[in-house]
């Protein structure tokens, strides 16, 4: 079984809907992130969290929110998408340490009409 | 501003080929950490190799070594006995100091890795 899931895997949605992304973990791992993968821009960050009650906003917060429910899940909120939230959004999670491995979901394609 | 520039788009070899996927990064810090993570059609992000720059050793994993230049701040990927299943995208990452002091990883724009049979 995958450590780190992502759900929905793919979804299409008109502009202006509520949209959530989900991200469960059994890893054990304290620190989430998410991230927005565009073509030719690599990965950016969102939002991510380094306990329960610890929230960052990322490189590209704006027009998204997050909720750290429990130590395994973590979920991203667009509140009202938009065309240019158009992407691939990446879940994962790591250890304590700076160099420590990041381990990713399996992505989610949203697309927003 | 992007710190880390890959600037390979693409690049293709024939199976068995050695191929070195380069990457710069801009940093001011003595003491960070580099990263190269693969991503193959399936989408799945997956770790290749990192390097702790306060080592001057590189690292190596089985075919994948790195060519790390602390002073010219370059951080390539070689790919040894390339297999068809070496075929990904190859992101290099950065990780870095952010303003409230956490670390926060920076990624490249990624190199498109075809390997031909």
């Amino acid at each position: 079984d995958a450590d780190v899931t992502q759900t929905p895997r793919n979804r299409i949605t008109k502009t202006g809907k509520r949209i959530m992304l989900e991200c469960s973990q059994t890893k054990g791992h304290d620190r989430m992130y998410w991230y927005r993968q565009d073509p030719g821009l690599g990965l950016r960050l969102i939002y991510y969290s380094f306990d329960v009650k610890d929230i960052n906003k990322g490189e590209i917060s704006d027009g998204y929110s997050v909720s750290r429910q429990a130590q395994a899940k973590f979920s991203l909120s667009l509140e009202s998408a938009i065309p240019n939230q158009t992407a691939l959004y990446f879940c994962a999670t790591s250890d304590l340490f700076p160099h420590d491995e990041q381990f990713f979901g399996p992505g989610t394609r949203l697309t927003v009409l | 501003a992007q710190t880390v520039t890959q600037s390979q788009p693409e690049m293709s070899v024939q199976e068995a080929e050695t191929v070195t996927l380069s990457c710069t990064y801009d940093t001011s810090e003595n003491n960070y950490y580099l990263f190269w993570y693969k991503q193959p059609p399936s989408r799945q992000m997956i770790l290749v190799i990192r390097q702790e720059a306060y080592k001057q050793q590189n690292a190596t994993e089985n075919r994948f070594s790195v060519n790390f230049q602390k002073a010219a701040k370059s951080f390539s990927l070689k790919i040894s006995d390339s297999q068809l299943g070496d075929t990904a995208m190859y992101f290099c990452a950065f990780m870095k100091r952010s303003m409230d002091s956490n670390y926060q990883l920076i990624w490249g724009a990624g190199t498109k890795l075809i390997i031909k049979p």
